[in-house]
């Protein structure tokens, strides 16, 4: 079974430019998350998609960060304008309700570095 | 709010020496409690679970036990060896299923032989 797809696996931009993140989730998996993980820390949710719908996007600076999933398996993250806080690694995960999502299978992640 | 608290690193041991990570959790209801382990250059993956109190999780000679009482999830092990060396992440759920992981700020362990 294919995992977790995440590209491109290295991006550095300068603060201001735009940026964005694909992600292939297994096959097969309904729920869709988007983590930012900051050197140092642990992960912290973005986003959270059931099929095409956001279940969860309190965390989402919606000021500069958008994702979507159009047609309920890949996923975009988008950062415009991005700023100097923003360098971190990017994770997408997924689990299946049909596996009671007890496990979040996750992808090896966007190292972002803005400049 | 729901929220991890884990043990500061880096902890650092040598070989066949015994591992306690230190995790405490707050939250509201009955939540599913995780450890996750990320080696280097490589993903996070699911190291053990635990989904009630009581229960303990166990894979690859760690163990972590469910503790409500305590609010306590901590990971044990016998024997470290170099290649556990990673970083060791303690998580939650709300008991609701599909929602999102809350985790701590992870741990760092280093064993040499």
């Amino acid at each position: 079974e294919a995992g977790v797809a995440q590209s491109p696996r290295y991006k550095i931009i300068e603060k201001r430019q735009s940026v964005a993140f694909w992600c292939n989730p297994i096959s097969g998996h309904a729920t869709l998350y988007w983590y930012q993980q900051i050197l140092g820390q642990g992960p912290k949710l973005l986003i959270q998609f059931q099929n095409n719908g956001v279940v969860d996007d309190s965390q989402l600076p919606k000021d500069r960060f958008s994702a979507e999933r159009l047609k309920g398996v890949d996923s975009t993250l988008k950062i415009q304008p991005a700023k100097l806080e923003d360098s971190a690694v990017y994770l997408c995960a997924s689990s299946s309700r049909l596996a009671g999502h007890n496990e979040q299978f996750f992808g090896p992640g966007t190292r972002l570095t803005v400049l | 709010g729901n929220s991890v608290t884990q043990m500061e690193g880096p902890v650092t041991l040598s070989e066949e020496a015994f591992l306690t990570i230190n995790c405490t959790y707050t939250a509201t209801g009955y939540p599913s409690l995780f450890w996750y382990v990320q080696y280097p250059g490589e993903g996070l993956q699911l190291l053990l679970k635990a989904t009630k109190a009581d229960d303990k999780g166990s894979n690859k000679g760690f163990e972590a036990t469910y503790r409500k009482e305590t609010t306590s999830f901590h990971l044990e092990k016998g024997s470290v060896q170099v290649s556990d060396s990673a970083v060791y992440f303690c998580a939650l759920t709300r008991n609701q299923a599909g929602t999102a992981l809350i985790f701590g700020k992870g741990t760092t362990l280093s064993v040499s032989s």
